[in-house]
């Protein structure tokens, strides 16, 4: 079976960074996606990592370990559209994307 | 039309009445993916087709089936709908249905079983 794990809230203020973190054990492995989702709309995609290391791009950064089977997506520069659920989903051996229940981040002024 | 889209946008539905959820991509995507959500549990697959013409089963199948007669449309129908189908189900497609491929996700339907 999968599990992945995330934390249910997160709140930070405009302008910080927050890391929301994301442990996975799933029946094989083949990458990790971040998908990010407001509030009564649908999933968009922000990033995949297969290879060990960090990805940036602009304010968003995503790392993996895969021999710890953790990742994390880094906010930067935190603004208020920032605001929404980040969902870790993981790709098994048969090509199918297993979520974790989602992180909701809330961006105070 | 521009991505996927999915119709009803919202339903209030009879137990034990049969209902199917549209869903219709332009993209030529060979992939697609029905998920439910469902508050504290996030996405789960109820079924996808790694290209026209064949369907499989994903974590949660039962009391759901799916057709691919063509690349653009996967509909999904509930045969008779129990409270517990009430959800928001969210139609998905990819270019392929390997790894790295991103899934992009329509509007979804809120779903509502009593």
């Amino acid at each position: 079976g999968q599990n992945i794990d995330q934390p249910t809230e997160m709140t930070a203020t405009e302008g910080a960074i927050v890391q929301i973190n994301c442990t996975y054990q799933t029946s094989g492995f083949n990458g990790l996606f971040w998908y990010q989702q407001h509030a009564g709309e649908a999933p968009t995609f922000l990033s995949y990592n297969v290879l060990d290391g960090l990805e940036e791009k602009g304010r968003f950064s995503s790392f993996l370990s895969r021999s710890k089977g953790y990742s994390y997506l880094l906010l930067k520069e935190l603004q208020m559209k920032d605001s929404a659920s980040y969902l870790c989903a993981v790709c098994s051996n048969d090509y199918k994307l297993s979520f974790g229940a989602g992180t909701t981040v809330t961006v105070r002024a | 039309i521009a991505g996927i889209t999915q119709a009803p946008t919202s339903q209030i539905l009879a137990a034990g009445r049969r209902m199917t959820l549209r869903c219709t991509q332009d993209m030529r995507h060979n992939a697609m993916y029905w998920y439910r959500q469902d508050l504290g549990l996030g996405l789960r697959l109820i079924h996808y087709s790694n290209t026209a013409g064949t369907t499989g089963k994903g974590e949660v199948p039962d009391g759901y089936s799916v057709s691919r007669a063509n690349t653009d449309d996967f509909p999904l129908t509930l045969a008779s709908a129990v409270p517990s189908q009430t959800s928001v189900y969210f139609c998905a497609s990819s270019a392929e249905a390997g790894a790295s491929y991103e899934q992009y996700f329509g509007p979804g339907t809120r779903l509502t079983v009593t």
